[in-house]
């Protein structure tokens, strides 16, 4: 079954540092991968997708086929970058999104 | 702007009782999601539907089931509810894949209580 794997609950860091959240995946075809936030009191949304190949707020993600990995990287935290994140996963012949567990992100002044 | 609403922002049930939980958008989507949220446990897809009257199991569909009659609105019914349905509860809603802005657009969720 496709599944998205999400293996920190939590991760701090301190404004300027480096962030990377890591997310893997097992499915055997060519998915479409995609990163939603959710800030306090705001609704999810999308931050952004791997087809697109684009940078949003600062925020890359690049998909390793061969590690079945889609990790979001920023060169340099922000506090406003606190935040749940999720990755999540579509496959051909359907519209169904599955998510992962979450990462809490937390930037430190 | 696009808007999913959902009907309530909080709801307490008690055991046993059956719930409504309603979405509506306003954006032509053909598709609709109901998601429950769970900490540690991420979101996890309870159903989905492509089209009106149409409907398809997610991962989690037991003790729920939904009804979509119109393409604006997608209820979700817990027909006799348990504590362990105890959740937030997320609606979204987007266009097909390959049509443009493909993007879920979610509601600000409905965290229920089932006492």
């Amino acid at each position: 079954a496709q599944r998205v794997t999400q293996p920190e609950k939590l991760l701090s860091v301190f404004k300027g540092a480096p962030v990377e959240l890591k997310c893997n995946y097992s499915y055997s075809g060519s998915p479409e991968l995609f990163w939603y936030v959710q800030y306090s009191r705001q609704r999810l949304q999308l931050l952004l997708r791997h087809i697109s190949r684009e940078s949003i707020k600062g925020f890359t993600a690049d998909l390793n086929k061969g590690e079945t990995s889609f990790h979001l990287k920023k060169p340099f935290a922000q506090e406003e970058d606190s935040a749940m994140y999720y990755c999540a996963l579509t496959f051909r012949n359907t519209d169904k999104l599955i998510f992962g567990t979450g990462t809490r992100l937390q930037v430190f002044p | 702007d696009v808007k999913v609403t959902q009907s309530s922002r909080y709801l307490v049930k008690r055991t046993g009782e059956k719930v409504f939980l309603e979405c509506v958008q306003d954006m032509d989507h053909e598709n609709m999601f109901w998601y429950r949220q769970d900490p540690g446990l991420g979101l996890r897809l309870i159903y989905f539907s492509y089209d009106v009257k149409m409907k398809e199991k997610g991962d989690i569909p037991e003790g729920y089931s939904v009804s979509r009659e119109k393409k604006e609105r997608f209820s979700l019914i817990l027909e006799s509810a348990s504590t362990n349905q105890t959740s937030m509860y997320l609606c979204a809603s987007s266009f097909p894949r390959g049509v443009a802005n493909e993007k879920l657009f979610f509601g600000s969720g409905t965290q229920l209580s089932v006492l």
